[in-house]
């Protein structure tokens, strides 16, 4: 069955120093690996889709890259407005032969003024 | 205009009682989910529908049933209500089956007591 496993859970910085969330995965052929992000009572943002290791997608003051075996959301120099929980999922195959997502528990990120 | 919209937003209900949560997406995309995330924020998806067409059914008791009018609209019955029903219920839609970018609506808190 299909893994994926998140770390840390919590993770508190202050504003301005830089870190990266692990997003480590046991999947049956990878089609894709999704970052996004969750502000608390709302619904999963996407922010990227890493296809093949080595590739690497940037955003703002967030950059993810991608291995065989897992892959790491960074974020450089972190403003409060980063504060959210950053979900990973594997794009694999379902029980009904299709494509679906599966989510790992989240990384929950606190940025401190 | 919002791409995923969903009602209610919140929904306490008694045990045994019978619910509907209703999803619609402006977005004109083929697919459409439904997921459910934990206490413990794990999202993991229930079921998707392609164009109407039932194309993903995950490990759900049958007291779930998603109907799909319309390729815009998702909606989730769920009889009988228990108290482990109690969660969040976010419902999600992509430009197709391949479930890449997902769109998420807003989500349904639903607590059963």
């Amino acid at each position: 069955e299909d893994q994926v496993t998140q770390s840390p859970e919590a993770l508190r910085l202050q504003e301005g120093e830089s870190s990266s969330l692990n997003c480590s995965y046991t999947v049956s052929g990878l089609r894709g690996l999704f970052w996004y992000r969750q502000d608390p009572g709302k619904g999963p943002e996407f922010l990227f889709t890493l296809y093949s290791a080595g590739e690497e997608k940037e955003k703002e003051r967030l950059k993810a890259t991608l291995t065989k075996k897992e892959s790491f959301l960074h974020i450089t120099a972190p403003k409060p407005e980063d504060s959210a929980t950053y979900l990973c999922a594997v794009q694999a195959i379902s029980n009904f032969g299709n494509e679906k997502l599966t989510f790992g528990t989240g990384t929950r990120l606190t940025i401190i003024p | 205009d919002t791409a995923v919209s969903q009602t209610p937003k919140y929904l306490v209900t008694q045990m045994g009682n019978d619910k509907s949560i209703k999803c619609e997406q402006n977005l004109g995309h083929d697919t459409m989910y439904w997921y459910k995330q934990d206490s413990k924020k794990f999202l993991k998806i229930m079921f998707s529908y392609n164009n109407k067409e039932l194309i993903i059914n995950e490990t759900v008791p049958n007291r779930f049933s998603p109907k799909s009018p319309d390729k815009a609209h998702l909606n989730l019955h769920i009889n009988s209500l228990e108290l482990g029903d109690s969660a969040v219920y976010f419902c999600a839609s992509s430009q197709d089956y391949r479930a890449a970018r997902q769109y998420f609506g807003p989500g349904t808190r639903l607590t059963v007591t």
